[in-house]
């Protein structure tokens, strides 16, 4: 089964609107951590924001928020206000606490477009 | 601000022939991986290393592939015979002390392996 699951492609938004990506996982451990990362069109990957599994609050990074909801096991990323450089590959990622390596299990990426 | 290093950016080489891609990871950081990106697909954990030694591979790292931190500073990958599948790029990604599923894992800018 996959651990980590995002089921939109591609998607498009506006420019200056909002935007949703979706995230969900699979996880037994009750300690763990979901990681978003922004990968531009040159390659590299961009840390965005991150969420632990025992954060009782949505954590927010500038545009960026994390719709944290638990029990669902989905952890969506907002980007508020699209500008055109938010134009990338994003990708959902946990950490697993009873993972002694802390590797990062990576889902398979939205592309998003913002359109002028 | 730190950052890891990775070299080449680009290598190609042709199928059978060995390769050793190059990582500087953030100095005091402590546990040390490498993440495979092929083309247009996610991102896949192959091995994370701490303590001079291997704490885990994926089942991609098969006996084709070795790490090595030789020196305190660099850590590489070689590839012993590279098959044409093996192209992808490669991203080395390094933290501090992994006690805290927080801890960002900050990724190299990627080298692109392309076997011929």
């Amino acid at each position: 089964a996959q651990k980590i699951t995002q089921t939109q492609p591609g998607m498009f938004v506006q420019e200056k609107e909002a935007v949703t990506l979706d995230c969900t996982y699979d996880t037994s451990d009750q300690s763990y951590g979901l990681f978003w990362y922004k990968q531009p069109s040159s390659g590299e990957m961009i840390f965005l924001i991150y969420q632990g599994s025992y954060d009782e609050q949505n954590a927010t990074e500038g545009r960026y928020s994390l719709n944290f909801q638990k029990a669902r096991k989905s952890a969506n990323l907002v980007i508020s206000a699209s500008q055109l450089g938010d134009s990338a590959m994003y990708f959902c990622a946990m950490r697993e606490g009873g993972d002694s390596s802390y590797k990062l299990i990576f889902g398979s990426g939205t592309r998003l477009l913002v359109r002028p | 601000e730190p950052e890891v290093t990775q070299t080449p950016s680009h290598q190609v080489t042709q199928m059978g022939q060995e390769v050793i891609l190059r990582c500087v990871p953030i100095s005091n950081h402590l546990y040390f991986y490498w993440y495979r990106q092929i083309l247009g697909q996610k991102v896949e954990f192959l091995v994370s290393f701490y303590n001079n030694e291997i704490s885990e591979k994926s089942e991609i790292f098969d006996d084709q592939f070795s790490v090595e931190r030789p020196d305190g500073s660099n850590f590489t990958l070689k590839i012993r015979s590279t098959k044409l599948e093996d192209s992808a790029m490669y991203f080395c990604a390094s933290t501090t002390w992994g006690g805290g599923l927080e801890n960002e894992q900050f990724f190299g800018p990627g080298t692109r392996l392309t076997v011929l």
